[in-house]
C-alpha cells in the first residue's frame, strides 16, 4: 500500500493565495523532508523536519509525529512557486516519498 | 556547501543493454543514495551506501547493481536496460541516513 499520502495531488492559486500541502504517513518516522521540483528539474530540499515547525521566509512546515502528518504552508504565493512539491520519510527501516503535489500560481 | 554532479545528463541505451551511470559529492557525506523517478511521480530507492564498499539494497533494487568505491562516488549499473525503466535516476547524499539528503541534477535515461 501507499506508505506516503500526499493531498492534494494538484492545486491551481492566483498570486497571492495561500496554500497548504498535506502528507500523512502509514507508518511511524524518525525523519521527513521536504522538496520542490521543477519540472526536469532536481530536488531542492525546502526543509529537514523530522518534527514540531521550522519557517523560512514565506514557507512553514509542521510535524505531527503523533499523528504522522507534516504539512507544508505556502503564504502570499507567487508565480515562482509553480512546480511539484514532495515530501519523503525515513523510518530507519525504509524511506518512501509521496508521489507529489503539483502547484501551479497564475498571475 | 557542497554539489553533487552526475554524468551523464542523458543516457541512451539499447534493450538489453548494460550501462552504468556514475555520482560524484564533495560533501564528505558518508551515506548515498540512487533513486529512480518515473514520469510524473515520486522516488524509488534502488540502493544506498552508509560508508566505501558497504551497499544496502532498497525496494527497487532488482536489474540493478552498485558500486561505492569511494566515499565521494557512487555508481550505479543496469544490468540489462528495459523499455519500462525509462525514467529520470537521481543520486542523494548526506551526513548519516536519516539526515538531510542533498540531490544531484539527474540522469534521464532512453531505451530504444
Amino acid at each position: 500500500g501507499q506508505q506516503v499520502q500526499q493531498s492534494p495531488a494538484s492545486l491551481v492559486l492566483q498570486e497571492g493565495e495561500n496554500a497548504e500541502l498535506q502528507c500523512n504517513f502509514s507508518t511511524s518516522l524518525n525523519s521527513m523532508q521536504w522538496f520542490y521540483q521543477r519540472p526536469g528539474g532536481s530536488l531542492v530540499s525546502l526543509f529537514y523536519n523530522p518534527s514540531g515547525t521550522k519557517q523560512s521566509g514565506r514557507l512553514t512546515s509542521t510535524t505531527v509525529i503523533k499523528e504522522r502528518r507534516s504539512s507544508l504552508h505556502i503564504s502570499s504565493s507567487q508565480t515562482t512557486d509553480s512546480g511539484t512539491y514532495l515530501c519523503a520519510m525515513d523510518n530507519n527501516n525504509r524511506i518512501f516519498f509521496g508521489d507529489g503535489t503539483q502547484l501551479v500560481v497564475k498571475p | 556547501g557542497g554539489i553533487i554532479t552526475q554524468t551523464p545528463k542523458f543516457l541512451i541505451g539499447q534493450e538489453g543493454q548494460k550501462l552504468t551511470l556514475k555520482c560524484q559529492q564533495n560533501f564528505n557525506h558518508d551515506t548515498m543514495y540512487w533513486y529512480r523517478q518515473d514520469s510524473g511521480k515520486g522516488l524509488r530507492l534502488i540502493y544506498y551506501s552508509i560508508t566505501e564498499n558497504d551497499l544496502q539494497k532498497g525496494d527497487l533494487s532488482e536489474g540493478y547493481d552498485a558500486s561505492r568505491e569511494k566515499k565521494s562516488s557512487f555508481s550505479l549499473t543496469v544490468t540489462s536496460a528495459q523499455k519500462n525503466e525509462m525514467a529520470v535516476f537521481l543520486c542523494a547524499s548526506s551526513i548519516n541516513r536519516g539526515w538531510e539528503q542533498y540531490f544531484g541534477p539527474g540522469t534521464r535515461l532512453t531505451v530504444l
